[in-house]
């Protein structure tokens, strides 16, 4: 079993829609979650980070979380082209050092 | 400018013939750690360094070897590179945790690698 796992799409929204990104892991013991953007060729890019249950908004774009379910999902409101890129969920554990990525949600924004 | 630097950004090598990856951050982070990115299999951590001179193995360390003398370096060793380490590979920085993550990884430009 992937330690975490993402539907790897490809995920296609009209422009100014809301994309939901969902992500799934498998140990309990993860503490602290992240979702990084990735430009075709770029290397990822930090957008969110969230470790408690619950909603995390920032801008366009809600981190949501729930233990119980091990599960955590990325809203980007108002999408825009400028957003099409893969979407890379990651979990580290306690000690937060060891980090588990997922392979990543292709996101198509169309104009 | 805060940055992960690594070197070269383009590498095409053949198999056995010892090669090095620089990576350098001006960021005064504790923290630093080596990944490949392979198609199908997403990003995937080598090894990890918490401070110099401490080195740790994450997910994929075979055929790899890391060390910390500076801070500020974290070289990927490939003694005697093979056709399956040939990848994408990122390195990355970031404070030293202190409790559940609000620690933002940076990471480098990436070094594509070829092994013949």
């Amino acid at each position: 079993q992937k330690e975490v796992e993402q539907n790897s799409g490809p995920l296609s929204v009209p422009e100014g829609a809301i994309a939901s990104l969902n992500c799934t892991y498998s140990d309990r013991g993860s503490q602290s979650f992240f979702w990084y953007r990735q430009y075709s060729g770029k290397s990822p890019e930090l957008i969110m980070f969230i470790y408690s249950n619950g909603d995390k908004e920032d801008g366009r774009f809600t981190a949501q979380l729930n233990k119980a379910s091990q599960y955590v999902s990325l809203l980007i409101r108002d999408s825009q082209p400028s957003d099409s890129a893969t979407y890379l969920c990651a979990v580290s554990r306690n000690t937060g050092n060891q980090f588990y990525f997922g392979t990543g949600t292709s996101l198509t924004v169309i104009p | 400018e805060a940055q992960v630097t690594q070197n070269p950004r383009y590498l095409i090598t053949v198999t056995g013939k010892k090669l090095t990856v620089t990576c350098s951050q001006n960021m005064n982070h504790e923290y630093m750690s080596w990944y490949r990115q392979d198609p199908g299999l997403g990003l995937r951590q080598i090894y990890y360094s918490m401070n110099v001179e401490v080195t740790d193995k994450g997910d994929v360390p075979e055929g790899y070897k890391v060390s910390r003398k500076e801070k500020r370096n974290f070289p990927l060793i490939l003694e005697s590179p093979s056709p399956n380490q040939t990848s994408l590979y990122f390195c990355a920085s970031k404070l030293l945790a202190g409790g559940p993550g609000t620690n933002e990884q940076f990471f480098g430009p990436g070094t594509r690698l070829t092994v013949l």
